[in-house]
């Protein structure tokens, strides 16, 4: 069984604050790891797709970077605002589909 | 361009009743997959398809089912449902058959409610 691991699970910051969460993943047979961003009743939405150790991206005030010989991977917000309160799933690419963490569910309070 | 759409948005069905999930890929997108998602978990692979073929599928029973039409659409189709199936149906849509780094792009979901 292929584990995905977010956490925390939830957070709750005020606006401005910086915050980071973490998704691990198994480090052999690394290929991608994929970041989403899911607002409530929209679509699922693609942040980044990692694929380099070490690699760090950055959209905004958001940005990624990637550990596979660990397994890991830290997504950071600087400075939060209330419309990033959001889902952050992260997703595993493993044969034909995404294995998926279970989300952290940020909230920013204005 | 219009992204993934799904239909319907919404839907409440019955024990033992059949249900049928509609999906449209990105224009020129050629594979389709499946995901269900409930509460507190991430979303879960059911099916992939591409050139109307099934390319994977998921730990879900053969009540489950699904195909893919020559415009590259896809219908999800559940029978006899279980309380247990109520769930958010996701549909992605990928250019090709989903290369590790290939970016899957998701539909806003249908929200299926068994009673």
């Amino acid at each position: 069984i292929l584990n995905v691991e977010q956490s925390p699970q939830s957070l709750h910051v005020q606006e401005g604050d910086s915050t980071n969460f973490t998704c691990s993943f198994p480090s052999s047979n690394f290929y991608a790891l994929h970041w989403y961003r899911w607002e409530t009743a929209k679509s699922p939405e693609a942040l980044f797709v990692m694929t380099l150790n070490g690699d760090e991206k950055k959209k905004g005030r958001i940005s990624a970077t990637l550990n596979t010989k660990e397994g890991y991977s830290y997504l950071y917000i600087k400075g939060s605002q209330p419309e990033d309160s959001a889902t952050y799933l992260c997703a595993f690419p493993y044969g034909n589909k995404l294995v998926f963490g279970a989300g952290t569910i940020l909230r920013v309070k204005s | 361009d219009a992204g993934v759409t799904q239909s319907p948005t919404h839907l409440i069905k019955t024990r033992g009743q059949h249900v049928t999930l509609r999906c449209s890929p990105i224009s020129g997108h050629k594979s389709v997959s499946w995901y269900q998602q409930v509460l507190g978990q991430g979303p879960q692979f059911i099916f992939q398809y591409y050139e109307k073929e099934e390319r994977g599928r998921g730990n879900f029973p053969d009540r489950f089912s699904a195909r893919q039409f020559p415009n590259y659409s896809s219908e999800l189709n559940v029978n006899a449902l279980l309380l247990g199936d109520s769930a958010l149906y996701l549909c992605a849509s990928s250019l090709a058959l989903g290369t590790p780094g290939e970016t899957q792009y998701f539909g806003p979901g249908t929200r299926l409610l068994v009673l």
